[in-house]
């Protein structure tokens, strides 16, 4: 069974500081890997897509890709209390499909 | 935008009722899938179509079925309601396939078996 772990957090953070995400994935084989966010009561949301080992840099979100190490980071600057959500890990399957983690919950206090 | 619009944001049956749930997307995407979402067991997938007239097994498909008539619409039955199947549901959407696209979220329907 492949799995994405996430930690379940929650991970709370002080305003204007750096939140960092981890995730790790079991299938060495996965090519394509996605942060969402997910607000209380809402459906998950893109933040950012990451195809190759290294950091991608979208305004204030950087996704940080190690294929050889099997993890997936995403990190948050300047976090602002609007960013208090759950981050969703999630890696492409085999079939075309998402393998979700079950999300890591921010919490950024003003 | 991808635009992924669900019927109902929230839904009320009884037990042993047949359900249906409703997605429909606007940007010609062949690939749609439903999932369900419970506190502390995250996304899982319940069946997901690579096109018209084709569908494939998620991880829990049991008591479920789906219907892909048109590329636009995905539809998710359930075929005698039970109370475990309160949840909220979350259909998605992506192009091409295989595909190393994003999914895109509808708004979820959450559903409640009395």
């Amino acid at each position: 069974q492949k799995e994405v772990e996430q930690n379940s957090g929650p991970l709370s953070v002080p305003e204007g500081a750096i939140a960092s995400l981890n995730c790790t994935y079991s299938d060495r084989g996965s090519q394509s890997f996605f942060w969402y966010r997910q607000y209380s009561g809402k459906s998950p949301e893109l933040i950012m897509s990451i195809y190759s080992n290294g950091d991608k840099e979208d305004g204030r979100f950087t996704a940080q890709l190690n294929k050889a190490s099997q993890y997936v980071s995403l990190l948050i600057r300047d976090s602002q209390p609007s960013d208090s959500a759950t981050y969703l890990c999630a890696v492409r399957g085999s079939q075309g499909n998402l393998i979700f983690g079950k999300g890591t919950k921010l919490s950024v206090k003003p | 935008d991808v635009k992924v619009t669900q019927s109902s944001r929230y839904l009320v049956k009884r037990t042993g009722e047949k359900v249906f749930l409703e997605c429909v997307q606007d940007m010609d995407h062949e690939n749609m899938f439903w999932y369900r979402q419970d506190p502390g067991l995250g996304l899982r997938l319940i069946y997901f179509s690579y096109d018209v007239k084709m569908k494939e097994k998620g991880d829990i498909p049991e008591g479920y079925s789906v219907s892909r008539e048109k590329k636009e619409r995905f539809s998710l039955i359930l075929e005698s309601a039970s109370t475990n199947q309160t949840s909220m549901y979350l259909c998605a959407s992506s192009l091409g396939h295989p595909s190393n696209q994003p999914q895109h979220f509808g708004d979820g329907t959450r559903l409640s078996i009395l």
